[in-house]
């Protein structure tokens, strides 16, 4: 199993450019998610899915759209993009809603948007 | 809501000395407490968790963590650190009662010296 991929890995956008992350996982996990990781701020939830079809924001979901049209691929995109989405972007899995499950993370998109 | 603290932004040790990296939280019913490991440009590493039962959870790596109900703590310990422990730490809860939702401490960065 290739675990949960992400591309790509660097990217560089102006004010204003729109992009889509790409994430995908292999291991049948029903439950994926995105983060920022910010210094000195952990991870924050920008959005997740329950199941193919099914999406809900998390704790910073504005500038940000995703979709889930398939159980394996969980893309995210930045409408316009701006200086303050410069981060550390993660892709996650897990198998279940059951809260006992481990996550599964992508090796990381690092974006500067300048 | 919930919450996770880890009070040290840095740990410093040496190589053969034990380590303990310090995790506090607060939620409103019973929580599934987590630990990942980050090293350098990668993603972050699923270490072990607290479900229920014993109160020492053993992990990867030769970590281990001790649950403490009464004191909220999580604490990750390992006897005798290795240079290739040096690495980002970070402490996560889910609490069932606020949505299966996973919240991250702002991380402690562990430098073992040799």
């Amino acid at each position: 199993n290739a675990g949960v991929t992400q591309t790509p890995k660097f990217q560089v956008l102006k004010t204003g450019q729109s992009m889509t992350l790409q994430c995908a996982q292999d291991m049948n996990h029903e439950y994926m998610s995105w983060y920022r990781q910010d210094p000195g701020m952990g991870l924050r939830l920008i959005h997740y899915s329950v199941g193919a079809g099914i999406t809900d924001q998390g704790e910073v979901p504005n500038g940000y759209n995703v979709s889930r049209s398939t159980t394996e691929d969980f893309p995210l995109r930045l409408l316009s993009a701006a200086p303050s989405q410069t981060s550390v972007y993660f892709c996650a899995s897990r198998l279940g809603q059951q809260g006992s499950y481990e996550q599964y993370f992508g090796p990381g998109t690092r974006l500067t948007v300048t | 809501a919930q919450s996770v603290a880890q009070p040290e932004d840095q740990v410093n040790v040496a190589e053969g000395n034990p380590l303990t990296v310090k995790c506090t939280y607060s939620v409103s019913g019973n929580p599934y407490l987590f630990w990942y490991v980050q090293y350098p440009n990668r993603g972050l590493q699923f270490l072990l968790k607290y479900i229920t039962g014993d109160n020492l959870v053993k992990g990867s790596y030769g970590f281990e963590a001790e649950f403490n109900k009464s004191q909220t703590s999580f604490h990750l310990k390992k006897p005798s650190a290795l240079v290739s422990d040096s690495a980002l730490y970070f402490c996560a809860v889910r609490d069932l009662a606020a949505g299966n939702k996973l919240t991250f401490g702002g991380g402690t960065r562990v430098l073992v010296k040799p």
